[in-house]
């Protein structure tokens, strides 16, 4: 199975500062078409949001204060200007081959 | 749309089938996954079926625990235990996948899943 590794484990970030989430694939997740990466947002009590797809497409609805990047084996989904809302727990997410793999999660919380 | 059962509390070794209703959407061309979280965890990928054509996929990790199943004529999709433990405690997600040429992509539905609680 591919292991996708996120970092850190938990995040405490000041409301209006940035937070930077990494996630590192056991194998490189590039195919000819793009980056077989997504990643998703879980608020408390609720089921997972997508964010992003291919590594860095914007799903819809999502605010531009977030942006996604990477490509092969090394991925960054990134906050600017953190809001109240943003706090939840974050996702990486593989679709290159199956079993289709997850990260453990990022609990992003306000400093 | 993804319209899960309701919640569902069992004793071990109990047999157990929830449903997922499609809505909104050409229920057969997209695959339709099943993801679990137990209490406090993080997500774990369990299987997947096509009800184009009934490709069902498997985690080995779920493999012979579970069955997932579709029956086209209701846009419905099923997760099913035969013999439930109290480590099958768990919010249950269905997922709809966005389809690739032959295997599924990304999620980009989720339900608002099924908590499963096995207790003696």
């Amino acid at each position: 199975d591919i292991v996708l590794t996120q970092s850190p484990a938990s995040l405490s970030v000041s409301l209006g500062a940035v937070a930077s989430i990494n996630c590192k694939s056991s194998r490189n997740l590039y195919y000819f078409d793009g980056d077989y990466l997504a990643w998703y947002q879980q608020k408390p009590g609720q089921p997972p949001k997508l964010l992003f797809y291919w590594a860095s497409t914007r799903a819809s609805g999502v605010p531009d204060r977030f942006s996604a990047s990477g490509s092969g084996t090394d991925f960054t989904l990134t906050i600017t200007s953190l809001q109240p809302e943003d706090v939840a727990v974050y996702f990486c997410h593989q679709f290159y081959t199956g079993p289709q793999t997850f990260g453990q999660g990022t609990k992003v919380e306000i400093k | 749309h993804l319209e899960q059962s309701a919640a569902e509390v069992k004793k071990p070794g109990e047999a157990l089938k929830i449903s997922c209703k499609g809505s909104g959407y050409t229920f057969t061309t997209y695959w339709i996954g099943w993801v679990r979280q137990m209490p406090g965890k993080g997500l774990e990928w369990m299987g997947i079926i096509y009800p184009g054509d009934s490709d069902t996929r498997y985690s080995p990790s779920f493999q012979g625990r579970v069955s997932i199943s579709a029956d086209n004529s209701l846009n419905t999709a099923f997760l099913e235990w035969n013999n439930l433990k109290a480590s099958d405690t768990a919010i249950y997600y269905c997922t709809r996948h966005v389809s690739g040429a032959s295997n599924p992509y990304y999620i980009d539905v989720w339900g608002e899943g099924t908590t499963v609680t096995v207790s003696s």
